[in-house]
């Protein structure tokens, strides 16, 4: 059974960029599945960030699109997430998941922009 | 980007209700509609995939249906474990949109 695992810091500056990464175990990141990042802002509801297939074929959010950058790592099976100047609006709990209709996701990781 | 619209946004239900939500996307997404519920601090969890599909594990109580641009999430027989935030998704198209939720609460 896939599980997934949210790793990175949680507290960020302003203007600096967000890391986060996502370990796949129980199966393998090249399996045919597109990987996601999702994250839901305090109270608020979901939002998509982006996804990355194992060849390193990316889609974006174009809301987001000129801040973020997605990257996989086959040979330690995971995939991350940076996120450049980022501002408090960026506080979120973010969420890794598998394929496009998210049937399993990471536990998410909370990240709060504050100086 | 296509807006997911779901209705109504909160709920009140007692344990047994049948309760049903529904979900409107602003164009035609085929059946690439996916349902999650999602509890205070925990992730979301998927319950249909492709707008009817059960996923694997999730109880029969749960059904969805629907096509096109009209789509709704049945719980036939509520329970205290079933009181929970639900989420539709629409990945028939770039960026993958969510709709805003619905909370079901105990009357």
């Amino acid at each position: 059974q896939v599980q997934l695992q949210e790793s990175g810091p949680g507290l960020v500056k302003p203007s600096g960029t967000l890391s986060l990464t996502c370990a796949v175990s129980g199966g393998s990141i090249s399996s045919s599945n597109w990987w996601s990042w999702v994250r839901q802002p305090p109270g608020k509801g979901l939002e998509w960030i982006g996804e990355i297939y194992h060849s390193g074929s990316t889609n974006y959010n174009p809301s987001l699109k000129s801040r973020v950058t997605i990257s996989v790592d086959k040979s330690k099976n995971q995939f991350s997430l940076k996120l450049s100047s980022v501002t408090a609006a960026d506080t979120a709990v973010y969420y890794c998941a598998r394929s496009r209709s998210m049937e399993v996701w990471g536990q998410g990781t909370l990240v709060t922009v504050s100086s | 980007d296509i807006q997911m619209t779901q209705s109504p946004s909160s709920l009140s239900a007692s344990v047994g209700d049948r309760v049903t939500i529904t979900c409107r996307a602003s164009q035609g997404i085929s059946n690439y509609l996916a349902w999650f519920q999602q509890k205070p601090g925990k992730a979301p969890k998927s319950l249909i995939y492709a707008a009817s599909s059960l996923q694997s594990g999730v109880p029969s109580k749960f059904s969805g249906s629907g096509s096109g641009t009209d789509f709704t999430l049945t719980i036939s027989s509520l329970q205290p474990e079933d009181f929970a935030t639900y989420y539709c998704q629409q990945y028939n198209s770039y960026p993958v949109t969510f709709g805003g939720g619905t909370k079901v609460e105990i009357k």
